[in-house]
């Protein structure tokens, strides 16, 4: 079945790191894909999105590109704050749904 | 306007008991989820109800799990004789139809203890 492969974490950098967070998925059809965010004590709220290949999404300074050809959407933010200490999920669509991986926690410290 | 809202936030059972968690989509939303969130397993996909159309099961664990949405708006997620593998944080969310773009808005969720 569908499914989304994101690397484990935790993941601990220092403010201003480059922070990158890989995620595959299975490549079943043209999915869209997500990635999702769950700040301390809330709940999950998008952060961005790509609907077709080559597509770039972008927000709060995070980026991903849907890259077909390695079935990828990693994350990448060039300069982390401590504001962006989090859970991070990737998610692609399937059958109307979503199907997430199972999060990384990202840890910045000042 | 109003998110999604779902009750209670915090819910403890005993194994055994019946419980049942509910979610207020945001209003005019007429796809609504359900998802489980559980340590070391990430979010999983349980049921989906779009419009009036009969709803996608094919993520419920099990047959004491079920599901229904009362006028198209508030959906109530059941869940008979717990077990202790149920305890995880239920997770609901809405979006304007379903479909592949459309952005999935999550309400804080409830957090089940099964003792």
């Amino acid at each position: 079945g569908d499914s989304v492969t994101q690397m484990e974490g935790p993941v601990t950098l220092s403010e201003e790191a480059f922070l990158t967070i890989n995620c595959t998925y299975t490549a079943t059809g043209y999915p869209s894909l997500f990635w999702y965010v769950q700040y301390p004590g809330e709940g999950l709220q998008l952060l961005l999105k790509a609907t077709k290949a080559d597509d770039k999404g972008s927000n709060k300074g995070f980026e991903a590109t849907y890259r077909k050809e390695t079935t990828s959407f990693h994350l990448e933010k060039g300069s982390v704050q401590v504001s962006d200490s989090a859970v991070y999920f990737c998610a692609r669509g399937s059958q109307g749904n979503l199907i997430f991986g199972k999060g990384t926690k990202l840890s910045v410290k000042p | 306007g109003a998110g999604v809202s779902q009750s209670p936030s915090n819910k403890v059972t005993e194994k055994g008991k019946d419980v049942e968690l509910r979610c207020d989509p945001i209003s005019g939303h007429t796809a609504l989820y359900w998802y489980r969130q559980s340590l070391g397993q990430g979010l999983e996909f349980l049921i989906y109800f779009q419009g009036n159309s009969a709803p996608d099961k094919s993520g419920l664990p099990s047959d004491r799990f079920s599901a229904e949405r009362t006028g198209g708006s508030v959906s109530t997620l059941t869940i008979q004789r717990t077990q202790q593998e149920d305890s995880a944080v239920y997770l609901c969310a809405s979006s304007l139809v379903q479909g592949r773009e459309n952005e999935q808005f999550f309400g804080p969720g409830t957090r089940l203890t099964v003792l």
